[in-house]
């Protein structure tokens, strides 16, 4: 069974303090690795997508990368804005089928 | 585009009662999931369809959940005798196959 596992859970940052948070999975097959951001009371928001290892995705402040057991999700300079809870999710082989496998989230708070 | 909608947003409603919750996709979209997500957790899977059939149910946690999706493109939620344990975040996506998932704001579910 795929498991998923974020770190922090919470994690306060001042604005300008860059850092990371982790995502640790346990999945044989994996087809891909999904970074989401959820903002209190809406849906999850997609930022990237990660295929294999050795792959890196940047957007603004966020940059992604993947090992063959983790992801990180760096952030350089944070800003108030981009407070929120992180997902991250597996998809796995295809015997597991069209699931996602999500992460506990890391909540992200950046103060001024 | 028009986004992944969701209605209700929020629906309270008595132990024991039957609710429906409606899902619809974005469109041009033939995959579409559910998921239900507790507070403080991520997102966890329950069913996935592909055009009209449920391509895997086994998220379902037991036969009082219940999902259709009849002309494969509108989807029901039905949840009967509704207990205290089902009060969570109903969310619901969808992908064009293989594709990357994206979520809409979600049903708030209360069972008093």
């Amino acid at each position: 069974e795929d498991q998923v596992t974020q770190s922090p859970e919470a994690l306060r940052l001042q604005e300008g303090e860059s850092s990371s948070l982790n995502c640790s999975y346990t999945v044989s097959g994996l087809r891909g690795l999904f970074w989401y951001r959820q903002d209190p009371g809406k849906g999850p928001e997609f930022l990237f997508t990660l295929y294999s290892a050795g792959e890196e995705k940047e957007k603004e402040r966020l940059k992604a990368t993947l090992t063959k057991k983790e992801s990180f999700l760096h952030i350089t300079a944070p800003k108030p804005e981009d407070s929120a809870t992180y997902l991250c999710a597996t998809l796995g082989p295809e015997t597991s089928g069209s699931r996602l496998t999500f992460g506990e989230g890391t909540q992200l708070t950046v103060n001024p | 585009g028009a986004g992944v909608s969701q209605t209700p947003s929020n629906k309270v409603t008595e132990k024991g009662k039957y609710v429906e919750l409606r899902c619809d996709p974005i469109s041009g979209h033939t995959a579409l999931y559910w998921y239900r997500q507790s507070l403080g957790q991520g997102p966890e899977f329950l069913i996935y369809f592909q055009g009209t059939g449920a391509a895997d149910d086994s998220g379902l946690p037991n036969d009082r959940f219940f999902a259709v999706r009849p002309e494969g493109s509108v989807s029901t939620l039905k949840i009967q005798r509704t207990e205290r344990g089902d009060s969570a975040v109903y969310l619901c996506a969808s992908s064009r196959p293989g594709g990357t998932q994206y979520f809409g704001p979600g049903t708030r579910l209360l069972v008093l």
